[in-house]
């Protein structure tokens, strides 16, 4: 499969938990984008990283929310504490580079907060 | 910031035409478009780049006008597969950080 993995499919939290989600770009794709998307709303960027590299985590909380892609292994996006406001769709895309090239989206997180 | 699709939701029957516009208030090196079916991923349509281009393949295409800031998505002769929420990413940086719209809801029937 040379597509966009990511893992869980699904993920169940109870308030104050931590959780960690997977995201393994396609082959040869070194750029990796989260986006978190609401019960039937629009996607919101969160972080664009880069092998090793944060390049842009402005649409992450301050608090709580990190991310991070390792020279080897998945980009992990890592919530703590968890509280029920977190319980969202969390995608991640990969693309071949920055700037205007395609970003292609794995099947996505959905993770639930009780 | 976040890019106005217009209309927010359509309903053809199988065979019409719709256009989905995307405008945004800054300027844009990029305009990516995307098909999300309920519960599932977004799927890459097309990326429009800085220059004013249209693109297109089967029956789905797209322009570009970068003077405008503006961006429309054809879909001629729809199908029932077509159905979905349509969302533009603007680029307004060229680094890939996408601002998407809200969403078009297409809904097709037979």
């Amino acid at each position: 499969n040379a597509g966009v993995m990511q893992n869980p499919r699904h993920l169940v939290r109870r308030r104050g938990q931590e959780a960690r989600l997977r995201c393994s770009p396609m082959k040869g794709h070194s750029h990796v984008y989260w986006y978190r998307q609401l019960p039937e709303e629009g996607l919101k960027f969160m972080v664009y990283l880069q092998k090793e590299n944060i390049i842009d985590e402005s649409g992450m909380p301050k608090e709580r929310f990190s991310a991070e892609f390792p020279k080897e292994g998945p980009s992990i996006l890592r919530i703590q504490q968890v509280v029920r406001g977190d319980s969202a769709a969390y995608f991640c895309a990969s693309s071949l580079g920055t700037g205007p090239n395609e970003q292609y989206f794995g099947p996505g997180t959905r993770l639930t907060v009780t | 910031q976040q890019p106005v699709q217009s209309p927010q939701a359509v309903i053809l029957r199988e065979g019409e035409d719709a256009v989905i516009n995307c405008s945004s208030s800054k300027a844009l090196y990029s305009v990516h478009w995307y098909r999300q079916k309920h519960g599932e991923a977004p799927v890459f349509l097309m990326i429009l780049l800085k220059g004013g281009e249209q693109k297109g393949h089967d029956k789905i295409s797209a322009s570009f006008n970068e003077k405008k800031q503006q961006s429309s998505l054809y879909l001629t002769a729809s199908q029932l597969s077509y159905s979905g929420t349509y969302f533009c990413g603007t680029d307004p940086s060229n680094t890939g950080k996408l601002i998407f719209g809200q969403g078009t809801t297409l809904q097709v029937k037979p």
